[in-house]
């Protein structure tokens, strides 16, 4: 059974600081997204990264695969309070017809 | 409209009653899905539905009964669901080719009693 485990599972932390979250697997996985849930809504799309090594940017957030395609990070510089919610990572399957596999997610909250 | 649409928002039901969750999308997506969350738990993959036609079954009780009409529109039939069941039901859509890029609705925060 493939699973991504997400650390940390809360993080909570003042306006102006940096963050990391982490997404693990032992296995590999074809794509790796992340998601940012806001309370009462769904999950939206931030970034998806196809390959290892990549890293990608969003203003403020920064993506990595990692180089064995096992692994990402989310890093936020500068945390604001509208990047609290919950940040999901999920994992492309191979051999599952490109399911995805997600993490049990990270809890952000950013005071002000 | 736009994007992907759930309703109800909320629904509180007993075990033996029935209820349906309606889920439209508005994308011109050909793939959509039933997705349960749960506290701390991971998204809980249910349902496929590729160009209407059920792709994936994720061991789902009988209790929950998919139903794809169309490729815009997804229901989710309940019926003597058990308190466990209480969860957000996500309904989400995609190409079908892009089946990593996932469009979610609100979800239906259901309750039963």
């Amino acid at each position: 059974t493939q699973l991504l485990e997400q650390s940390p599972q809360f993080l909570s932390i003042q306006e102006g600081e940096n963050l990391t979250v982490y997404c693990n697997s032992s296995s590999v996985f074809s794509s790796l997204q992340w998601y940012r849930q806001e309370p009462g809504e769904g999950p939206v799309l931030l970034v998806t990264v196809v390959t290892g090594g990549e890293v990608k940017k969003l203003k403020r957030l920064t993506f990595q695969f990692g180089d064995a395609r096992k692994d990402s990070s989310l890093h936020i510089t500068a945390a604001q309070p509208g990047d609290t919610g919950l940040y999901l990572c999920a994992g492309g399957t191979y051999n599952q017809g490109g399911k995805l596999i997600f993490g049990q997610g990270t809890e952000l909250s950013v005071k002000p | 409209e736009t994007g992907v649409t759930q309703t109800p928002r909320h629904l509180v039901m007993g075990m033996t009653n029935k209820k349906s969750l309606k889920c439209e999308q508005h994308l011109g997506h050909n793939a959509m899905y039933w997705y349960k969350q749960s506290a701390k738990k991971p998204l809980e993959l249910m349902f496929v539905y590729n160009f209407k036609e059920q792709t994936e079954n994720n061991s789902v009780p009988s209790r929950f009964s998919p139903e794809c009409p169309n490729s815009s529109h997804l229901f989710l039939h309940l019926h003597t669901l058990q308190p466990e069941d209480s969860a957000l039901y996500l309904c989400a859509s995609s190409q079908i080719r892009e089946n990593e890029k996932l469009f979610f609705g609100s979800g239906t925060q259901l309750s039963v009693l």
